[in-house]
């Protein structure tokens, strides 16, 4: 099956450094969704994106669906220790069941 | 507010065993989902069912069957377990053109 390609897989971070992941897709979506995964748990939704060259904020995150529509970005600022987790994003078509394609993940370590 | 209920939490199987993970929302959602989580492949689609009284395959169906018991409920059950299907479960539940809400997850070992 198709996998989006995130990167980076894996970061350690300094406390209030900003972050930044993003994924890319040979298919285009209709929607982006961010989800963050805590340790024991299932992912929880962060940002969805709906329209192409949408620019959405949720408090220290931002994401953006790129204009192509196959790619989006994850900007997370000033870190702190609880943004520890790993971020999978997500691209959801819009015709069928409206598959979801998620990607293999980016694992945040933040350092205090 | 329970939301999407995953039972168990954790399991250990022999190989060649049966069980069946059950899931539940509270949330009204007509679509409910089974993905399992392996390490660097990030969340692949087992079964779906759009609705009540429909299931369809997903990516990796192999070794899996399902049961929409209600529009609340929605089963996964391996018949015949292998180390392969080591894995973590999730169920996740939607409404249409809204993003999946996930249970916690079942961890199974087989061995």
């Amino acid at each position: 099956g198709q996998q989006l390609n995130q990167s980076p897989q894996s970061m350690f971070i300094q406390e209030g450094e900003d972050v930044s992941m993003n994924c890319t897709s040979s298919s285009i979506f209709n929607t982006w969704l961010w989800y963050k995964q805590d340790p024991g748990e299932g992912p929880v939704l962060l940002i969805a994106l709906y329209k192409a060259g949408e620019l959405t904020s949720n408090g220290r995150l931002t994401a953006q669906f790129g204009i192509t529509r196959k790619d989006s970005f994850l900007n997370i600022s000033a870190s702190i220790p609880s943004d520890v987790g790993i971020y999978f994003c997500a691209g959801r078509e819009s015709g069928g069941y409206q598959k979801v394609t998620f990607g293999t993940g980016t694992k945040l370590q933040v350092i205090p | 507010n329970a939301g999407v209920t995953q039972t168990p939490k954790f399991q250990v199987l022999k190989t060649g065993q049966s069980m069946t993970l059950q899931c539940a929302q509270d949330m009204n959602h007509n679509s409910m989902y089974w993905y399992r989580q392996d390490p660097g492949m990030g969340l692949r689609l087992i079964y779906y069912s759009a609705s009540e009284g429909t299931t369809d395959k997903g990516e990796v169906p192999n070794g899996y069957n399902v049961s929409r018991l209600n529009k609340r409920e929605f089963s996964l059950r391996l018949e015949s377990a292998a180390p392969s299907q080591t894995s973590v479960y999730f169920c996740a539940s939607r409404v249409t053109n809204s993003p999946l809400h996930f249970g916690n997850g079942t961890r199974l070992t087989v061995t």
